[in-house]
């Protein structure tokens, strides 16, 4: 089983629904992460909770919300969602501050 | 303003054929320096991190060297299965809240050949 879950992989909504995406990790890292990867981008960083009552906003949170329910998880919710929300997302986990960040299996998400 | 570049974008190579990868950064104060291996699909997969110049690791083909300014990534005889898109990411310096920002390149597509 993977270290890092997340649900669904693959999902088609269309505009203006609610989507949560869900991540569950089994690493007993602290640190988790919600990434965007669009094509010639390069990752980006959504949001990111260093523990159940750290949350924080990353490089582009606009239109997304985040809820750490445990430490081992942490979900990431388009609450309203548009086109170009269309993009593959990955759930992320570190022990700490410098340590290497490992990612999960990725979610697609197609907004039509 | 932080970035990483990579380069070439895409690299097609004969089996056995040895090539490098690039990645260009411009970061004040680089905490790190990592390679992760990426297949269609699927998400990153952690091959290196680099802490200072002049450090190199190796792991089968592959073989990470930094400098002041960039990163090689080496692969000698290479073979099909090291087909995959290679991203390149720095941490730079912390925001507030200590979170040790990681900037990621757009990544090395690399097709191997038989």
């Amino acid at each position: 089983d993977a270290d890092v879950t997340q649900t669904p992989r693959n999902r088609i909504t269309k505009t203006g629904k609610r989507i949560m995406l869900e991540c569950s990790q089994t690493k007993g890292h602290d640190r988790m992460y919600w990434y965007r990867q669009d094509p010639g981008l390069g990752l980006r960083l959504i949001y990111y909770s260093f523990d159940v009552k750290d949350i924080n906003k990353g490089e582009i949170s606009d239109g997304y919300s985040v809820s750490r329910q445990a430490q081992a998880k942490f979900s990431l919710s388009l609450e309203s969602a548009i086109p170009n929300q269309t993009a593959l997302y990955f759930c992320a986990t570190s022990e700490g501050p410098g340590n290497t960040i490992y990612f999960g299996e990725g979610s697609w998400l197609t907004v039509v | 303003e932080d970035q990483v570049t990579q380069s070439p974008e895409a690299l097609r190579l004969q089996e056995g054929e040895s090539s490098s990868l690039n990645c260009s950064y411009t970061v004040s104060g680089l905490r790190g320096l990592f390679w992760y291996r990426q297949d269609p699909g699927k998400g990153p997969e952690f091959l290196f991190t680099l802490y200072s110049a002049g450090e190199e690791k190796e792991k089968e083909r592959l073989k990470a060297t930094l400098t002041k300014k960039e990163s090689f990534l080496h692969i000698t005889a290479p073979k099909p299965e090291d087909s995959a898109t290679y991203l390149c990411a720095v941490q730079a310096p912390p925001f507030s809240g200590g979170y040790n920002k990681l900037i990621f390149g757009a990544g090395t597509r690399l097709a191997v050949h038989p």
